[in-house]
């Protein structure tokens, strides 16, 4: 069946450090969203990306969408307090979008 | 503009009644998703409605689970039985259009609790 991994599972850095997230699709995906949720909330959306290749950026954050469009990777540089949370990337598989399958996630702790 | 709204947050129930969570989407959102997020995991998709339609619940187990979207009112997901292992948050998301496209926005979500 259809798996989005992501790794790593948990991630400590020191605060001012840099972090980095990857996901990897079994299919491929139409298009590639990031979420990101603090402990005890819920996701929030953070970006997407559509097409092969795509790289944005969003302050201290980029996001890089593979060329074949089965892999995904956000980069935090200079990770602060608030980036704390557990980071999801999502989509649905090509040509189908009524499922929308989330990875694994990547649960970033910042030590200040 | 309100976002999405869930109710109740907390549901706590024991073994074997049915526990019913609410989703009223945002304004302008026709379609709703939900999702069960066990401790420590990810989120799993479990149904993809739109008003009045059942468009792909393929994620949502056989049996005591059901979810409808009426043309007034929220969206329901409604758990009959309820056992120790539905005890989870249950995540709703609704997008203008259909999620290929569209960023999902989520509610609060309900934690549900079987005792």
């Amino acid at each position: 069946g259809q798996q989005v991994m992501q790794i790593p599972q948990y991630q400590h850095v020191q605060e001012g450090e840099d972090f980095t997230t990857y996901c990897n699709s079994s299919t491929t995906l139409s298009n590639i969203q990031w979420y990101k949720q603090r402990p005890g909330g819920h996701p929030v959306f953070l970006i997407q990306l559509v097409k092969s290749g795509e790289v944005k950026k969003q302050k201290r954050l980029t996001f890089q969408f593979g060329e074949a469009k089965k892999n995904s990777s956000l980069h935090i540089t200079a990770t602060q307090t608030t980036d704390v949370g557990t980071y999801f990337c999502a989509g649905p598989v090509y040509d189908t979008g009524n499922q929308f399958y989330f990875g694994t996630g990547t649960s970033l702790t910042v030590i200040p | 503009n309100a976002g999405v709204m869930q109710n109740p947050r907390h549901l706590v129930r024991r073994r074997g009644q049915e526990a019913r969570l609410r989703c009223s989407p945002m304004k302008g959102h026709s379609h709703v998703y939900w999702y069960r997020q066990l401790p420590e995991e990810g989120l799993k998709f479990m149904v993809y409605l739109q008003k009045e339609n059942i468009i792909d619940e393929s994620g949502m187990p056989k049996e005591r689970f059901s979810a409808e979207f009426p043309k007034e009112g929220p969206s329901i997901l409604r758990i009959q039985q309820v056992v120790r292992g539905d005890s989870a948050a249950y995540f709703c998301a609704s997008s203008p259009r259909r999620l290929s496209y569209n960023e999902q926005f989520f509610g609060p979500g309900t934690r549900l609790t079987v005792l």
